[in-house]
């Protein structure tokens, strides 16, 4: 596709459940990130891919939080027993190559509200 | 400075206004400042990624610079209209981007 893109746009779902975020990024970007915005702070760093590997989970907040990237291109965000707390806005992102002065682009981001 | 921080947290500003936005962040290991603008429902789009210092960048009403020994960017832009509305980012960092909590702008017509 054009850009990258984020399924579902909105998810709510039940304390405790589990859910997956799907992210399709740019065809041919090796790196691939996600982000979490929660209400009133900036989008903060959970994880980033280069090709199908994690080089950094730093910021995933616990083990219920789990990210695949399998063939190197779709990559999925797994959240178990999900809590309140994890109500946010997902982002994806995705660029040509790793580095800070390399454009990274955006998904429109999941809503996730866990109720 | 240890976090990304932006100022003003919001603003409104007249039809035709100029008007120019602050962020500061961490001088030491410096790689890259990114500015995007955030549109409510759509995705961040990238405005600037800036590297060295003095930098500066524009797209068409919209310029930026940057200062990397003092820790800070601007980004300026020049006649707003209400289509430009909508939250400024910034974030600084390699892979790991460490965003600001965002200018809320909004143009009133």
């Amino acid at each position: 596709g054009a850009g990258v893109s984020q399924t579902p746009s909105n998810k709510v779902t039940e304390k405790g459940k589990y859910v997956e975020l799907r992210c399709d990024p740019i065809s041919g970007h090796t790196a691939l990130y996600w982000y979490r915005q929660s209400l009133g702070q900036g989008p903060e760093f959970l994880i980033y891919f280069q090709g199908t590997g994690a080089a950094d989970d730093s910021g995933l907040p616990n083990d219920r939080f789990f990210a695949v990237r399998p063939e190197g291109s779709v990559s999925t965000l797994k959240i178990q027993r999900t809590e309140r707390g994890d109500s946010a806005v997902y982002l994806c992102a995705s660029s040509l190559i790793q580095g800070g002065g390399t454009e990274a682009f955006f998904g429109q981001g999941t809503r996730l509200t866990v109720v | 400075i240890l976090n990304v921080e932006q100022s003003p947290q919001s603003l409104h500003v007249q039809e035709g206004d100029s008007t120019n936005f602050t962020c500061s962040f961490p001088s030491s290991n410096f790689y890259a400042l990114h500015w995007y603008r955030w549109e409510t429902a759509k995705s961040p789009e990238a405005l600037f990624v800036m590297t060295l210092n003095g930098d500066e960048k524009k797209k068409g009403r919209i310029s930026a610079t940057l200062n990397t020994k003092e820790g800070y960017s601007y980004l300026y832009i020049k006649g707003s209209q209400p289509e430009d509305s909508a939250t400024y980012l910034c974030a600084s960092g390699t892979y790991k981007y460490i965003f600001g909590t965002g200018t809320r702008l909004k143009v009133l017509a």
